[in-house]
Parts: C-alpha cells; structure tokens; sequence
C-alpha cells in the first residue's frame, strides 16, 4: 500500500498569514496519463469532507484562488496564501492511483 | 444536482451485522465508480471499497471477507453489507463518487452526510 505523510499535522496560523502544508508519498504518484493522482480534501468541523484540490493543483469548483496545490511524484503542497477564520478545518491528502486509496493522517488548522 | 445520502447505522453487537445505504441523485450509480470512507472516533479517514460500474469491487484489507459493496440500479442505491463486526469498525461512514469521465482522475468529488455505526457489546 502506498503511505502518505503529512506535515505539520497542526498549524497555528495568524488571519492574513500564508499556511502551507506538507503531503509525501511512498511511491511516485505520476500516472502514465501525466497526471499525478493527488488530492486535497477539507473537513470543517461537524461537517463531511470535501474535495478542495484534485489532480495535485486544480482547484475544485468554488474553492477561492486563495488556495493552491503543487507537487509531482512524492512530494506535494497545499498552500493557502491569506488564512482567513473560515479556514479553520482539518485537511488531508488522499493517493488515488492505486486501491487501496490511502489518506495522510490530517493537518488540523487552527487560528492564532 | 448531485446528492448522496447514507442511513442504515446503528449500534450493533460484535459479530453483528449491518446493511448501510447510500441513496444517490442527480446521476446512476450504477454507470460510476462508488466509494465508501469511514471515520473512526477523533481520527482521520480511511478508504473502505469502491465498486465499479455496480461490477467489479476492491476492499481496504481490514474489511475484505467481512464487508460487500453493492449497488441496485433500479433504486439508484449503492450499499455497504458489514458482517463479523468488531469494535474498531466503529466509525462515521461516508458513500462518495468519484469523477466520472470523460473527466482524468478518480478524485471523490461528491459525499454523503454520512452515517454513524457503533459496535459495542
């Protein structure tokens, strides 16, 4: 099975400031389509997940550009350039190249 | 509009079972790939199944010979049938999709509400 590793696994983080958030693969994630299969999904509290970032970097409908992913391969990133209070959540990395999809353990944000 | 909604948990005895229920709108379950992830108490998630096209299924090695995944396309339903329950399957379960093609990638981009199972004697 693949492992995934996320880092930090909490983020304090000040309203306004960047936040970025480490995602890394046991094996390289690159399709032979060209694709990395590497997903971001966000949980507010009391909520479900939700699709934030599919596909290493494009954005899921209405999640504002304030949010981006890169990475190829191993090693992805998650980044949010302004932190607002809304962003408060629990995000985690999923592997979606092989089954068993295998999620990272999850970064709780948290407001300064 | 896409929506999925899970029922059927509930408090169950180890070595119980239960049959949950993912009913789904807005496209057939039966023409995509259908995905259960669960929960535990205070922790992450964790992929369970997906079923493809309502035919050929891949399970999480802790649920394999334990739990089915099924769908009926005349309901538009997609299932979870979890037999020989254990303690640690206690959890929130959540049905999702995936992206359905032409789309490239099998990302979950619908979820469910989920629903509660808890297994204790």
């Amino acid at each position: 099975d693949i492992v995934m590793t996320q880092s930090p696994l909490s983020l304090p983080v000040t309203p306004g400031e960047p936040a970025s958030i480490s995602c890394r693969s046991s094996q390289s994630l690159l399709n032979g389509n060209g694709y990395n299969y590497l997903d971001w999904y966000v949980q507010k509290p009391g909520q479900s997940p939700q699709l934030l970032i599919y596909l290493s970097s494009n954005r899921a409908s209405g999640v504002p550009d304030r949010f981006s992913g890169s990475g190829s391969g191993t090693d992805f990133t998650l980044k949010i350039s302004r932190v607002e209070a809304d962003d408060v959540a629990v995000y985690y990395c999923m592997q979606a190249l092989q089954t068993p999809y295998t999620f990272g353990q999850g970064t709780k944000l948290e407001i300064k | 509009e896409v929506q999925l909604v899970e029922t059927g948990g509930g408090l169950m005895q180890p070595g119980g079972s239960l049959r949950l229920s993912c009913a789904a709108s807005g496209f057939n379950v039966g023409s995509n790939y259908m995905t259960w992830v669960r929960q535990a108490p205070g922790k992450g998630l964790e992929w369970v199944s997906v079923i493809c096209n309502g035919d050929s299924a891949s399970y999480a090695d802790s649920v394999r010979g334990r739990f089915t995944i099924s769908t009926d396309n005349s309901k538009n339903i997609l299932y979870l049938q979890m037999d020989s329950l254990r303690a640690e399957d206690t959890a929130i379960y959540y049905c999702a999709r995936e992206v359905p093609p032409p789309m490239v990638g099998n990302y979950l981009d619908n979820w469910g509400q989920g629903t509660q199972v808890t297994v204790s004697s």
